[in-house]
């Protein structure tokens, strides 16, 4: 079982205030690192699949970088809202390539 | 297009009794999964599909079997359900495992008595 690790836990951000954080994964057999949105009460929805080693992908004010070398992503979100509360996952391929192990995630609670 | 749909969305049942729960995906997808969501545990797989008629143990997969008998469908069964299978169900889907994002139904919340 592969260890995929994430912190903080939780946070705690004011509105308008940017935040990051961290997933951690194994840095050999690396094929992919994955970033979901999961809001209370729904399912968990997609923001990046990332590849490359210093790939760095955007989406509004959410954006990822990737070092597959040292085997970690850092989240940003810029400018942070109300809606950017919930929980946020990273996932990471087993060796096989056939199933994803998911991290705990990290909470993140935007006060207004 | 739905995507990825689960039936039923919520159940209550009584230790031992018996349920399925049915993924559906219009999407083609080769590949399907089902995981349970329990508090500060994320999410954990139970079994999964690389492809129709083949199945596989995922990391907590005892008391549980499933079936993928058509490609767009993915069955969970429970045979003799216990307090302890009270969680949130997920399924969800994807083209290819590790470059492919994963789509997800809305869940199954089920609660054993």
């Amino acid at each position: 079982i592969l260890n995929v690790e994430q912190s903080p836990q939780s946070l705690h951000v004011q509105e308008g205030d940017s935040t990051n954080f961290t997933c951690s994964f194994p840095s050999s057999n690396f094929y992919a690192l994955h970033w979901y949105r999961w809001e209370t009460a729904k399912s968990p929805e997609a923001l990046f699949v990332m590849t490359l080693n210093g790939d760095e992908k955007k989406k509004g004010r959410i954006s990822a970088t990737l070092n597959t070398k040292e085997g970690y992503s850092y989240l940003y979100i810029k400018g942070s809202q109300p809606e950017d509360s919930a929980t946020y996952l990273c996932a990471f391929p087993n060796f096989g390539n056939e199933k994803l192990t998911f991290g705990t995630g990290t909470r993140l609670t935007i006060i207004p | 297009n739905a995507g990825v749909t689960q039936t039923p969305k919520f159940r209550v049942l009584k230790t031992g009794q018996s349920m399925t729960l049915l993924c559906a995906q219009d999407m083609n997808h080769e590949y399907m999964y089902w995981y349970r969501q329990d508090p500060g545990m994320g999410l954990r797989l139970i079994h999964y599909s690389v492809g129709e008629g083949t199945t596989a143990k995922g990391e907590v997969p005892d008391g549980y079997n499933v079936s993928r008998l058509k490609k767009q469908n993915f069955l969970l069964g429970l045979e003799s359900a216990a307090p302890s299978q009270t969680s949130v169900y997920f399924c969800a889907s994807s083209s290819r495992a590790s470059q492919e994002t994963q789509y997800f139904g809305p869940g199954t919340r089920l609660l054993v008595l």
